[in-house]
């Protein structure tokens, strides 16, 4: 079945230390997203990828980095994670933008623990 | 920039009822899409229905259907007949019709939290 990927699905790391998310697609959308969900909150975008081109949202802290090397991965850099960036990062796609095909499917999440 | 406001945190309905739960958002766009996802606990979240601003019909699937009224803004999701199954977190979004690249992101609202009660 075509699907969203995380891996790995729980992240432990310790405050400072540099951390990497991955995500995988295999339905060949255009758009991929990252974001991230404190506990009963709603996701929030970091930022997207639209092919090759990169979207970062204004309030997403310098920490936060990405990379999309091909089109079926994307990865979700935290240089330097604090307590705060503890959450559940949600990993996303979409096809293009024609109308009607435009929802989101997401990826099960990665819970990070920050130490 | 849009806002989608759902103002019930919690909700909860006996199994086999109905239930409804609000949604309403802010826009200066005619035309747009909207969307209920859901999130059961631990579990990933998916989408449960869809509606574009352009169509006056309701969408519906399944047990799941909504009551869109575009100038009112309100955008409510009913479920009929509800399953354990359905106990989740609930979030209405919102998406631009925009095709200028870095529109194609969604607005979610706080989420409603939705119990079933055997």
């Amino acid at each position: 079945d075509a699907m969203v990927i995380q891996n790995p699905r729980y992240q432990v790391t310790q405050f400072g230390k540099p951390v990497t998310l991955s995500c995988s697609q295999t339905l060949n959308h255009n758009v991929m997203y990252w974001y991230q969900q404190k506990s009963s909150q709603a996701p929030k975008l970091l930022f997207h990828y639209y092919d090759k081109d990169f979207n970062n949202e204004a309030d997403t802290p310098d920490n936060f980095q990405s990379r999309r090397p091909n089109t079926s991965f994307c990865f979700l850099d935290i240089r330097s994670p604090g307590l705060g960036d503890a959450a559940m990062y949600l990993c996303a796609t979409s096809r293009d933008l024609k109308r009607g095909r435009n929802e989101q499917f997401f990826g099960p999440g990665t819970r990070l623990t920050v130490l | 920039a849009q806002t989608v406001t759902q103002s019930q945190p919690e909700m909860s309905v006996q199994e086999a009822e109905t239930v409804t739960l609000s949604c309403t958002y802010d826009t200066s766009e005619s035309d747009y899409y909207l969307f209920w996802y859901k999130q059961p606990p631990s579990r990933q979240m998916i989408l449960v229905i869809r509606q574009e601003a352009y169509k006056q019909q309701n969408a519906t699937e399944n047990r799941f259907s909504v009551n869109f009224q575009k100038a009112a803004k309100s955008f409510s999701l009913k479920i009929s007949d509800s399953q354990l199954g359905d106990a989740a977190m609930y979030f209405c979004a919102y998406r631009s019709p925009s095709t200028n690249f870095g529109n194609e992101k969604l607005t979610f609202g706080t989420g409603t939290r939705l119990t079933i009660i055997p």
